[in-house]
């Protein structure tokens, strides 16, 4: 198996254009997570999917980011419109199983998104 | 002006040496803890995992400590090596119908050869 494919792996975007982060998790997972990693929060998850549908999009910063998962092997996060301060690295996971019940989320390699 | 970063607890080690990387958690309720390893410009992997119900697991060279009391997580590595080097996070959930890892501020370790 690939694992957890995200792209693209670099963005640079300037303030105020709308920036579509993709993801296709591992075959067969029926969980799937953004998160964003900064220096400044360290790992924060920003919504959970199970079996394609939002579970808990809590950790969305605002309005201006959504994510949708039309099917069992592609989700999306956007942003719109991006500010400087939404650069990050934004990894998507997945997992066989809700990760309640004792099974570990396996990481994409992160889109590392920068905005200016 | 110039914003202030996330100051990583910061492990040196000389290859061969064992190496110990400690964590505490706050919610008691937590019953099932991960390490993850992430490596410069990857996503975390999975190293090692255990559950509340245990005090102590081990792996190929890594071995993983629970002690609830404490609420304190460790993680040896045996003979370090230099592809150890990376930062390591710890990562707890809570059970139940809570899917939300919660992650550590992580740990850098590096080995020295």
């Amino acid at each position: 198996d690939a694992g957890v494919i995200q792209s693209p792996r670099h963005e640079v975007t300037e303030m105020g254009q709308e920036v579509t982060l993709r993801c296709k998790p591992i075959s067969g997972h029926n969980s799937l997570f953004w998160y964003r990693q900064t220096m400044m929060r360290g790992l924060e998850l920003l919504i959970y999917f199970n079996n394609n549908v939002p579970i808990d999009d809590s950790g969305m910063p605002e309005d201006r980011f959504s994510a949708k998962m039309p099917n069992a092997s592609f989700s999306t996060l956007k942003i719109q419109p991006s500010e400087p301060r939404d650069s990050a690295v934004y990894f998507c996971a997945s997992s066989p199983d809700m990760a309640g019940v004792g099974t570990e989320a396996f990481f994409g390699q992160g889109t590392r998104l920068t905005v200016v | 002006g110039e914003s202030v970063g996330l100051h990583l607890p910061t492990l040196s080690v000389q290859e061969g040496d064992n190496s110990i990387i400690n964590c505490a958690y706050s919610n008691s309720a937590s019953d099932y803890f991960i390490w993850y390893k992430q490596e410069s410009g990857k996503g975390p992997q999975f190293i090692i995992d255990i559950r509340s119900n245990m005090d102590k697991r081990q792996g190929q060279r890594v071995t993983v400590l629970l002690n609830k009391t404490v609420k304190h997580l460790s993680l040896q590595i045996a003979a370090t090596q230099p592809g150890d080097s990376a930062v390591y996070f710890c990562a707890e959930n809570s059970g139940g119908s809570n899917y939300k890892l919660t992650f550590g501020k992580g740990t850098l370790l590096t080995v020295n050869p």
